[in-house]
């Protein structure tokens, strides 16, 4: 069984620019998550899609944005880049019936110029 | 206080020894709890989850939980240097939806 891939896996962005992240889960899987994880804060939640709707929300402003396809596969939007976007971004996948365990992908490293 | 707190280490361990992680959390509202692997540069791995209180094993893994002292820990048996690594605490409410809260890690490094 193929597992959760992550593309790119390494961005470069200049401050100001906008940048789309893509993630396909585990197959079978209808729940994706996305992280953030940084050396200062650690990992963070970002949001929660299932079943083409955001079910869950963490604490982060509005340029960071999401979406899910009736695939599964997900899409995460950072607009207006700025330095301190600069982090490995991680999609997790799972079941998303009940509480189910979180796999997560490889990761897109991003760095904001 | 943070939500989730585990200690950074790094915590040493001779090889073949037990490793033994901890972590404290706030919510008392959590109900399930999961350790996560991470080597430098990679993502988390998923080794341990747990949900009732008590232990549970999962070959070298034992996880433990008692939700009445707010704590979870994770013992390593047999420790290897393959086993080195950062070892990411994470929580979720169990209501619907998967959002997971993580503690900033403890770095284990096993010295042969």
């Amino acid at each position: 069984k193929a597992g959760v891939t992550q593309t790119p896996r390494y961005l470069i962005k200049t401050r100001g620019q906008q940048v789309t992240l893509s993630c396909s889960p585990i197959s079978g899987h209808r729940s994706v998550s996305w992280y953030q994880q940084t050396p200062g804060q650690g990992l963070q939640f970002l949001f929660e899609y299932f079943s083409e709707t955001q079910r869950n929300k963490g604490n982060f402003p509005g340029r960071f944005s999401g979406r899910q396809f009736s695939n599964s596969r997900s899409e995460m939007n950072v607009s207006t880049l700025e330095l301190g976007d600069s982090a490995l971004y991680l999609c997790a996948s799972s079941m998303g019936t009940g509480d189910n365990e979180q796999f997560f992908g490889p990761g897109t490293r991003l760095t904001v110029l | 206080q943070k939500e989730v707190e585990q200690n950074s280490g790094p915590l040493s361990v001779p090889e073949g020894a037990i490793a033994s992680l901890n972590c404290t959390y706030s919510d008392r509202g959590s109900q399930s709890f999961f350790w996560y692997r991470q080597y430098s540069g990679k993502s988390p791995e998923l080794i341990m989850f747990i949900y009732s209180n008590g232990d549970k094993e999962d070959g070298r893994f034992t996880a433990q939980l008692n939700k009445a002292s707010q704590y979870v820990s994770l013992l390593i048996r047999d420790s290897q240097p393959s086993d080195s690594a950062t070892y990411l605490c994470a929580l979720s409410r169990g209501a619907a939806g998967n959002k997971l809260t993580f503690g900033g890690g403890t770095r284990v490094l096993v010295k042969p």
